[in-house]
């Protein structure tokens, strides 16, 4: 069975800080998708990484697939209150998700 | 280009009800998921649905659920007996290929058992 593995679980930091979550696997994916949740909503897809080593960029965030396609980062630049919510990755296969890094910014 | 559309948005019933919730997908998606999210929690895979097919279900419970894509209409997950363990978010996604690629999200379903 695949499983992901997302690290931290919580985070808490302050405004303008910079940070790095993690998303982990003892398997190989075709593709990882990263998405956020807000409270009472729906996922919202941010990116799919497909390439072992890919770096993709969406304005202050950096996404990034280990070489290996085992393994996932999203860094994020000066981070905003905006940014706050339930950062979710997933696999390609029934799109097996990780239980998420809750991200919480304090302005 | 509506978005997954899920209704209803929140769903209350008694014990030993039966629940069903809907699931529009995106114009021209084929293929629907269905997740339970329980709160503080991520998403649990239950069910994968091709128009008329189910094509995995190994995250669905034996008993009291169940859920179709119809040729016409909505994918339905339907629970049958709801018991207080089945309070949670469902969440359904649509998606355009096979494999699991990427998925869009409906809103959810709140379903609360009283």
């Amino acid at each position: 069975t695949q499983l992901l593995e997302q690290s931290p679980q919580f985070l808490s930091i302050q405004e303008g800080e910079n940070l790095t979550v993690y998303c982990n696997s003892s398997s190989v994916f075709s593709s990882l998708q990263w998405y956020r949740q807000e409270p009472g909503e729906g996922p919202v897809l941010l990116v799919t990484v497909v390439t072992g080593g890919e770096v993709k960029k969406l304005k202050r965030l950096t996404f990034q697939f280990g070489d290996a396609r085992k393994d996932s980062s999203l860094h994020i630049t000066a981070a905003q209150p905006g940014d706050t919510g339930l950062y979710l990755c997933a696999g390609d296969d029934k799109i097996i998700f990780g239980k998420g890094t809750r991200l919480h910014i304090l302005p | 280009n509506a978005g997954v559309m899920q209704n209803p948005r929140h769903l209350v019933r008694r014990r030993g009800q039966e629940a069903r919730l809907r699931c529009s997908p995106m114009k021209g998606h084929s293929h629907v998921y269905w997740y339970r999210q329980l709160p503080e929690e991520g998403l649990k895979f239950m069910v994968y649905l091709q128009k008329e097919n189910i094509i995995d279900e190994s995250g669905m419970p034996k008993e009291r659920f169940s859920a179709e894509f119809p040729k016409e209409g909505p994918s339905i997950l339907r629970i049958q007996q709801v018991v207080r363990g089945d309070s949670a978010a469902y969440f359904c996604a649509s998606s355009p290929h096979s494999e699991g690629t990427e998925a869009f999200f409906g809103q959810g379903t709140r379903l609360t058992v009283v």
